[in-house]
């Protein structure tokens, strides 16, 4: 079962914030995001492992409620070189390594 | 950090006719995937490739169409045979990588265009 990913688009200006969301209907071991720019291969920005785990680097971070099944990504600050298609993968926990892809938030940050 | 590497980068092929992509990583892993990205769409596992075994391919996906070589933990082929313009895809293997082997990272991709 695919997870479904909201908003399916977002268009920000410079400094803005936003909000992906991924929810799966099945019981989740793992959430894997990634951004892709056009023509280019996916880029892993993060996974979370645990139930209520929050990670991030500099402006961009993540949390998953293991009991939800869902996981967010937040960008804050937002700047040009974040625009592209936002990817949530997931994995079961009997599914060691696969992963299930959301269908996709693409984000366009403008000036 | 694990290198992954694709060949070839892209192709155009003729349609009935097969190719085979090579992905390459710079240190041995157990488990290498192979997915498929449709135009504008999101990506989808075909396979596992595991050293020593054979693929396990996942629903809608069988050996026959896309069969897959695992010589070795850092080496792995998928092979797209008689191939239709509905096989125009990028194909990109991944692997895991890090202390814990939970990240999974991509390589670059091939892009194919079958007339």
């Amino acid at each position: 079962q695919q997870p479904v990913q909201s908003p399916q688009a977002v268009i920000l200006r410079e400094g803005e914030d936003a909000v992906i969301n991924c929810s799966s209907s099945k019981a989740l071991y793992s959430v894997h995001w990634y951004r892709q720019k056009h023509g280019e291969a996916p880029v892993f920005l993060m996974i979370l492992l645990k139930g209520g785990e929050q990670k991030g680097h500099e402006k961009i971070s993540a949390s998953f409620n293991e009991k939800k099944q869902q996981s967010s990504l937040y960008l804050t600050a937002s700047q040009l070189s974040y625009s592209g298609t936002y990817f949530c993968g997931t994995e079961g926990g009997t599914s060691y390594g696969k992963l299930t892809f959301g269908q996709g938030t693409i984000l366009t940050v403008h000036p | 950090s694990a290198v992954i590497s694709q060949k070839p980068s892209r192709d155009i092929c003729q349609r009935g006719t097969s190719l085979t992509i090579q992905c390459q990583v710079d240190s041995q892993v157990t488990m290498m995937f192979w997915y498929r990205q449709q135009p504008g769409q999101s990506l989808t596992l075909i396979a596992t490739a595991n050293q020593g075994s054979e693929a396990t391919y996942e629903s809608g996906f069988v050996i026959d169409k896309f069969p897959i070589s695992r010589p070795n933990l850092t080496f792995s082929t998928l092979t797209v045979s008689n191939m239709s313009p509905e096989d125009s895809s990028i194909y990109l293997c991944s692997a895991p990588r890090g202390a814990s082997y939970n990240e999974q990272f991509f390589g670059p991709g091939t892009r194919l265009t079958v007339l």
